[in-house]
């Protein structure tokens, strides 16, 4: 059983809907982090959190996204309204403690059509 | 140029050979880490090396890294067709959080 699991695996919407992508450990982790990977690109950092709270974001999180922690377990990113340009790899990746390296999930792949 | 900067950006090698992947950073940094990705699926970390660390192995996986030259090596030795994937080196120069900054990454094929 894997360690992270996210969920869906696969999304596809229609530009300007609302979507929630999920993140639920399997163990307690203290470091949540939200990345996306474009097709062909980088994996880039958006946002990490803390504590319930955000600890620091990119420029690339603007107010179309949010996350929380809704009931102590699951993770979520919500983007309000989507763009073609949000169509992505989105990646929640994990940690136990700092600086020992990430437990990253599967991934979801966002389609915006 | 970027942050986390691997070459070569593809290589194609022989079952049993070793494949080595390079990646150079700008900034200083705590710790890199060299992650592995499937085609089109998730990431999945191999290994960490911290600053004050030159050498670090983990079954055929060798890294180095030399802050002087801001570089870092991935070394796999006797590859496998398994090994088929892209790898990425990621540095966290950030305090507390560990925010990583991704390389561009290196395809590497492994043929039976």
């Amino acid at each position: 059983e894997p360690e992270v699991t996210q969920t869906p695996s696969h999304q596809v919407t229609q530009m300007g809907q609302e979507v929630i992508l999920r993140c639920v450990p399997i163990s307690n982790h203290l470091y949540f982090y939200w990345y996306r990977q474009i097709l062909g690109q980088k994996v880039e950092f958006l946002v990490s959190f803390y504590n319930n709270e955000i600890s620091e974001k990119s420029e690339i999180f603007d107010d179309q996204f949010s996350v929380e922690r809704p009931d102590g377990s699951n993770f979520t990113l919500k983007i309000r309204s989507t763009k073609l340009e949000d169509s992505a790899m989105y990646f929640c990746g994990l940690e136990r403690q700092s600086n020992y390296g990430y437990t990253f999930g599967s991934g979801t792949r966002l389609t915006v059509v | 140029s970027q942050q986390g900067e691997e070459d070569p950006q593809a290589l194609s090698i022989q079952e049993g050979e070793n494949a080595t992947m390079n990646c150079s950073y700008k900034t200083s940094i705590n710790n890199l880490q060299w992650y592995r990705q499937n085609s089109g699926r998730g990431l999945v970390h191999l290994i960490l090396i911290r600053s004050n660390e030159r050498e670090k192995h983990s079954g055929r996986l060798r890294v180095t890294l030399d802050t002087s030259k801001k570089s870092s090596s991935l070394l796999i030795t006797a590859s496998r067709a398994a090994d088929t994937a892209s790898y990425f080196c990621a540095t966290d120069a950030s305090t507390g959080f560990q925010k990583l900054v991704f390389g561009t990454g290196t395809r590497l094929l492994v043929s039976p």
